[in-house]
């Protein structure tokens, strides 16, 4: 079946660590999205990559990474530098055919750090 | 940058009853789309709207585009366990992005 795959459902780290949460899609979609959500807000978008080897900030990208070598995939790594990562982490695609269309989700990656 | 404003933030309604839902703009949309995500999982899409004064329906859900394309409307009728989760509305931000609003959380009491 066609969708969006993030891993590990649940992640825990120590403060100071990097991690990196993974993103796979195989519904040959050209547009992909990462996104935190805290309890009781709404999405804000972290980074989004509109085509391989090319991706833009979004509203908070401060203290993330991100790489698009695959059409497929786009990992995002939670530096050390994030104030506070403990979120609800949310990856998306899009055809990206049309300038305004729908996003398709995965089911989330939760992040604790302790 | 836009933001989207969605009224109620939270609803705690009987089984059976029909619930109504809408979202604000400060700036037009080309587009407004509806969202449902349940508890620990990503946003399902639910409908999507094209046009001023556009109403969508699937199945027990009707969403509609406002004429003056600065809000649109999501309503539930005779809601069911099922229903509970969060409700968010949807539209572009510039060419590439979605910006979405913060939510509406819906409660069901059999």
């Amino acid at each position: 079946d066609g969708g969006i795959t993030q891993s590990p459902k649940y992640l825990f780290r120590k403060e100071g660590q990097n991690v990196t949460l993974s993103c796979e899609q195989n519904l040959n979609h050209d547009a992909m999205y990462w996104y935190r959500q805290d309890p009781g807000q709404g999405l804000r978008l972290i980074y989004y990559s509109q085509i391989v080897n090319d991706f833009q900030k979004g509203d908070i990208a401060e203290g993330y990474s991100v790489s698009r070598e695959k059409k497929e995939s786009f990992p995002l790594t939670v530096t050390s530098a994030q104030k506070n990562p403990t979120a609800f982490y949310l990856c998306a695609s899009s055809p990206g055919q049309r300038l305004y269309e729908e996003q398709f989700f995965g089911p989330g990656t939760r992040l604790t750090v302790l | 940058g836009q933001q989207l404003n969605q009224s109620p933030q939270s609803m705690f309604i009987q089984e059976g009853e029909d619930v109504s839902m809408n979202c604000t703009s400060s700036s037009i949309f080309n587009t407004w789309l509806w969202y449902k995500q349940d508890p620990g999982e990503g946003p399902v899409l639910l409908i999507a709207l094209y046009k001023a004064g556009e109403l969508t329906s699937n199945g027990r859900l009707t969403a509609q585009f406002g004429i003056t394309r600065k809000d649109s409307f999501l309503n539930i009728s005779a809601s069911i366990p099922s229903d509970v989760g969060i409700y968010f509305c949807a539209g572009p931000q510039g060419a590439q992005k979605l910006v979405f609003g913060q939510g509406t959380r819906l409660t069901i009491n059999p």
